[in-house]
């Protein structure tokens, strides 16, 4: 089964803290794409990055950060120093080849507070 | 930002009323999506386009027709609405088939079925 588990529903910090979200995957494919969008209170949803299953490098952009696990079956996600503009809802999802289906995480909301 | 625009942004209907929603983009992409966003389900693909006239299911499909008659246009129609079809729907777009390419969101629909 194809499958994605953000275990986090919620997580509350206070600005300049480092926070990490969890991502988990279950596919039976070799090759697919994780990606992680951010849903601000605007309500539109943003591409954060893309990542296929064979590029296990991890990625940094400015303070954000991938860590993609094949061993673990895991694409985490962390912000460094967290900002209130960070506050958002964020969505984890596997495209799979097998299947022409992307399957979104329930998401993880991320209060950052001033 | 991708050209996406999605129309109406907010609506609200009875139960059994016809009800049509329209994404329209600027970008020529070849690829076109309807998702609708529930709590605790993150985003589910409806159906999708991979062409002028080519249409296929995704995973809640039912209740729910669509149409591609122009690259730019993607019509999303609930024949007679219910309640469970209360719901943010999302139009995407993506050049190639997700994986090879990200897929980018428009503004979003919020539906209501009284």
């Amino acid at each position: 089964a194809q499958k994605v588990t953000q275990a986090q529903t919620e997580i509350s910090v206070v600005e300049k803290e480092d926070v990490t979200l969890d991502c988990v995957y279950e596919t039976r494919d070799t090759t697919y794409y994780l990606f992680w969008y951010k849903q601000p209170p605007s309500g539109e949803l943003v591409f954060l990055i893309r990542r296929n299953s064979f590029d296990e490098q991890n990625e940094i952009s400015g303070r954000y950060s991938w860590n993609f696990q094949k061993s673990t079956s895991s694409f985490n996600f962390t912000i460094t120093a967290s900002q209130v503009v960070d506050s958002a809802v964020y969505f984890c999802a596997l495209h799979y080849t097998g299947g022409f289906k992307t399957i979104f995480g329930a998401g993880t909301r991320l209060f950052v507070k001033a | 930002d991708a050209g996406i625009t999605q129309s109406p942004r907010h609506k609200v209907t009875e139960t059994g009323t016809p009800v049509t929603l329209r994404c329209h983009q600027t970008e020529n992409h070849r690829y076109m999506y309807w998702y609708r966003q529930d709590p605790g389900h993150g985003l589910r693909l409806i159906h999708y386009s991979y062409g002028v006239k080519d249409t296929d299911k995704g995973e809640v499909s039912d209740g729910y027709s669509v149409s591609r008659s122009k690259t730019e246009d993607f019509l999303l129609t609930l024949e007679s609405a219910t309640s469970s079809q209360t719901s943010v729907y999302f139009c995407a777009i993506s050049e190639t088939q997700v994986g090879l390419d990200t897929q980018y969101f428009g503004p979003g629909t919020r539906l209501t079925v009284l």
